[in-house]
């Protein structure tokens, strides 16, 4: 079945930055689209970006544009999540999930970003 | 303030059928599917509708979805106390160029 493991969340100060990732087993990663959702402390869900099956395609969020890179290692069936200028508002619960133009299928564990100064 | 506009919370009791609403525009739910999650506090979303009206794969038969026009609806009949979550709706934005989530529905279960 899909499965998505998490890692590298933590504590930061603003202005750091700090890099997730995401492997994925299950199913072919190659030709599955990716994103990243993220959730605020007693928040709703916010979508944060996409990236191709190819990954020649990327999408961003106003709120992370020109911050965040999404990235894949198709050899490694890796994703990433490249987070720079770090704010106290990207203070959340991030999650990797699969689906070709909206989130569906799969869902990581999520894990906790914190910034703080 | 969300792009898909939903309820922030609804009640029902046991056995009764229950509709959460998810509003958008012609950028997003009136020309693109729409998605619903459900989540538990404190554990990850899960896919519930897929398609606007698709079942994803080990579902109730009780959770049904529809579209129209630039509103869709999550349909749950005979609620059971488990069905206590927040429930969200998602699709994409052709204008923001990205996917766009409501704002969560509280589903509270007297």
């Amino acid at each position: 079945q899909v499965r998505l493991v998490q890692s590298g969340g933590g504590a930061v100060q603003p202005g750091r930055s700090l890099r997730l990732s995401c492997i994925a087993s299950g199913f072919t990663f190659k030709n599955f689209a990716l994103h990243w959702v993220r959730q605020a402390p007693g928040k709703g869900l916010q979508w944060v970006a996409l990236i191709s099956s190819d990954g020649m395609n990327k999408y961003y969020s106003d709120s992370v544009r020109g911050r965040f890179t999404i990235s894949r290692d198709n050899s490694n069936n890796t994703l990433f999540l490249q987070m720079t200028r770090l704010t106290l508002e990207d203070t959340a619960m991030y999650y990797c999930t699969r689906g070709e133009v909206v989130p569906a299928f799969g869902w990581g564990q999520g894990t906790l970003v914190t910034v703080s100064s | 303030q969300s792009v898909l506009t939903q309820p922030p919370s609804a009640s029902g009791t046991p056995g009764q059928r229950l509709i959460i609403s998810c509003s958008g525009s012609n950028s997003n739910i009136g020309s693109n599917d729409v998605n619903w999650y459900q989540q538990v506090p404190g554990t990850v979303p899960k896919l519930l509708i897929f398609i606007s009206d698709h079942r994803a794969s080990g579902v109730p038969g009780r959770f049904s979805g529809s579209k129209s026009g630039v509103s869709a609806s999550l349909a749950i009949s005979g609620l059971q106390s488990e069905d206590e979550a927040d429930y969200y709706c998602a699709s994409w934005d052709d204008s923001l160029n990205g996917v766009v989530f409501g704002g969560g529905t509280k589903l509270t279960v007297l």
